[in-house]
């Protein structure tokens, strides 16, 4: 069966400090990969999503980015946090439409 | 207008109630529907899933999607207070190998004991 994991599960950062976030997916090849984050009291904010090792395509415009290194493997950075990328982050992943996703990292940037 | 319109709630009902939830949208492409459900302070778990129009059951669970009126619905028997969450529709078009999936913004559920 598959499984995917997040770490860590909370993280609490000073504003202008770098950030990294990591998925991974056991138990199936070449998935989807998303990067979801959901603000306090609201729905969910796609990101990224990566089809492919190496494809990577933003959503929003933002200081943050992705990557994909390995097939099962997904990346959410930052080089300066800012306030506003406080949130409830969420990696998930898809072989068809339906998507599965990950326990979530709280992030607080203060 | 957003693509997908969901009631935030909150939704307060004694336990045994039947507990009803909708989602509007607008996109007529989408054909796949899905519900999850998400606890506090956890990731958004897979409920129901439906393609296209049409009822579907598992166990205390029915999930109804109306095409033709770009409508859907979940409905929870007998509630129990482990119910409680929020929920989320989400829906999705085909022809397309991203799998983006279009959100509602959540409706949060109390089952009261």
């Amino acid at each position: 069966s598959q499984t995917i994991h997040q770490w860590p599960a909370t993280l609490v950062q000073p504003v202008g400090s770098p950030l990294s976030l990591e998925c991974t997916v056991e138990g199936t090849s070449n998935p989807n990969l998303y990067w979801y984050r959901q603000a306090a009291g609201r729905g969910l904010q796609l990101l990224f999503y990566s089809v492919g090792i190496g494809q990577i395509s933003s959503e929003v415009p933002q200081n943050l980015s992705a990557s994909r290194p390995q097939d099962r493997q997904f990346i959410l950075s930052s080089k300066k946090l800012l306030l506003s990328d406080s949130g409830f982050y969420l990696c998930a992943w898809s072989e068809t439409s339906k998507q599965f996703f990950g326990p979530g990292t709280r992030l607080t940037v203060l | 207008q957003k693509e997908v319109e969901q009631d935030p709630g909150p939704l307060s009902v004694p336990e045994g109630a039947i507990v009803s939830l909708n989602c509007t949208y607008s996109n007529s492409a989408f054909q796949y529907f899905m519900w999850y459900r998400q606890y506090s302070r956890k990731g958004p778990e897979l409920l129901m899933y439906t393609y296209s129009s049409g009822n579907k059951e598992d166990g205390r669970f029915t999930a109804q999607v109306d095409k033709s009126s770009k409508y859907i619905s979940l409905f929870i028997r007998d509630s129990q207070p482990s119910d409680s969450a929020t929920y989320l529709c989400a829906m999705s078009a085909t022809g397309s190998n991203d799998y983006k999936l279009s959100f509602g913004a959540g409706t949060t559920v109390t089952v009261r004991a």
